[in-house]
């Protein structure tokens, strides 16, 4: 299996623009999350979804912030409007039912200038 | 409320030290603990889990209910070691790992 596939890698983009950050989860794993690592914060948990339906959202910073999971095989992190201070790593991760190990993605680096 | 605490951001070693990393927990319950690993610019990995009392890599780390602690330990520190380290809970339950604020070790040559 290729692992959590996430995209764009890395994005530079301007203040007020949508950004977009896509997340293929491990084939078979019913349980979805999207964290955000800064320097001052660590990693934090935005959102998670199990089977498709987001179970907590408390994380999610604003309503700038907003996260879907159409089907098992893809989800979507959006930022409308984008800040400087957005900026960060978004990670993905998954896991399988029953199992005990999330796998995370390579993450996708964003600098909002 | 769960919480995990990693009190060192920054730590140095010499190569063939032992090397200590600190972990405390808060949390009601009976939690899973972790440590995940985060090699410059790669994804995070899992490291270790308590409740498999495992050995990975030359580390080690057990549960102290105690004292509340997951510390993550290894006797003989190597350059390849040099990374973040995150200690992460899973309350009982739940689905969402929650993490400290990671510790980014660096071994001397």
């Amino acid at each position: 299996d290729a692992g959590v596939i996430q995209s764009p890698r890395h994005e530079v983009t301007e203040m007020g623009q949508e950004v977009t950050l896509r997340c293929k989860p491990i084939s078979g794993h019913n349980s979805l999350f999207w964290y955000r690592q800064t320097m001052m914060r660590g990693l934090e948990l935005l959102i998670y979804f199990n089977n498709n339906v987001p179970i907590d959202d408390s994380g999610m910073p604003e309503d700038r912030f907003s996260a879907k999971m159409p089907n098992a095989s893809f989800s979507t992190l959006k930022i409308q409007p984008s800040e400087p201070r957005d900026s960060a790593v978004y990670f993905c991760a998954s896991e399988k039912r029953g199992g005990n190990t999330i796998y995370f993605g390579e993450g996708s680096w964003l600098t909002v200038v | 409320a769960q919480r995990v605490t990693q009190p060192e951001k920054l730590l140095s070693v010499f190569k063939g030290a032992p090397v200590e990393l600190k972990c405390n927990y808060s949390y009601s319950g009976s939690p899973e603990l972790f440590w995940y690993v985060q090699y410059s610019r790669q994804r995070l990995q899992l490291l270790l889990r308590h409740i498999s009392r495992e050995s990975i890599k030359g580390f080690t780390a057990d549960l102290n209910k105690g004292e509340t602690s997951f510390h993550l330990k290894k006797p003989f520190a190597q350059e390849e070691d040099s990374a973040m380290y995150y200690c992460a809970l899973r309350g009982a339950g739940a689905n969402n790992l929650f993490f400290g604020t990671g510790t980014r070790l660096t071994v001397i040559p």
